[in-house]
């Protein structure tokens, strides 16, 4: 079955700092891969998806993503932390083409230090 | 441009009784997929709605059932409350035509059950 694992629960970082979030998930071909990230009391926003090409993913608010096929990972990644990036953090995968099933991790959350 | 819109943000309801939550998909989306986010958890797909049909179903029993509305819009329904539904639920956009390759979120409902 597929799944998916956030390792870490929750993390802290000092503002600034960076960061890298893991994500590790299991499926028989290459899946669609996405970051969400959830604030108190929000929905999800978009933070940057993977479907083919570059293994290396932009996104929005400077974070970056790196699909790892031989690890079946996708880690994120921001190289300077701000204090507004404090917030809970999914990933999810779907099969290729069907994106109306997301199978989303249990979520890393973030506390940002200042 | 609305994004995906969803109805009541908030309610309280009693064992036993049944709850209607709606969605209105973002301008120019066609399916709709809702989800289950209990506390601390990732968001646990219940199912797809795509041309008033059910296209996919997550592992969720009967008491969740779902509609979509020749405009679009859908209602999630589950019948005979249990506490364990106490939960935040998530409406998802997307439009079939480009493989649902963007998926929006609504801000969710949030569900207490007494």
């Amino acid at each position: 079955a597929q799944s998916v694992t956030q390792p870490d629960i929750h993390i802290t970082v000092s503002e600034g700092a960076s960061l890298e979030l893991r994500c590790n998930y299991s499926y028989g071909a290459t899946p669609y891969l996405f970051w969400y990230v959830q604030s108190p009391g929000q929905g999800l926003q978009l933070l940057l998806k993977y479907f083919s090409g570059d293994t290396l993913v932009q996104g929005i608010k400077g974070f970056e993503a790196e699909f790892k096929r031989s690890q079946s990972s996708f880690n994120l990644r921001k190289p300077s932390v701000h204090w507004s990036d404090a917030a809970e953090y999914f990933c999810a995968v779907a099969p290729s083409g069907n994106t109306g099933k997301l199978i989303f991790g249990q979520g890393t959350t973030l506390q940002v230090k200042p | 441009d609305a994004g995906v819109t969803q109805s009541p943000t908030h309610l309280i309801k009693t064992r036993g009784q049944q709850v209607t939550l709606r969605c209105s998909p973002k301008s120019g989306h066609d399916t709709v997929s809702w989800y289950q986010q209990a506390l601390g958890q990732g968001p646990q797909f219940i199912f797809q709605y795509y041309e008033e049909e059910e296209r996919q179903r997550g592992n969720f029993p009967d008491r969740f059932s779902g509609h979509q509305f020749p405009n679009y819009s859908s209602e999630l329904n589950v019948n005979a409350l249990l506490l364990g539904d106490s939960a935040l639920y998530l409406c998802a956009s997307s439009l079939a035509q480009d493989g649902g390759n963007t998926i929006y979120f609504g801000e969710g409902s949030w569900l207490t059950v007494v």
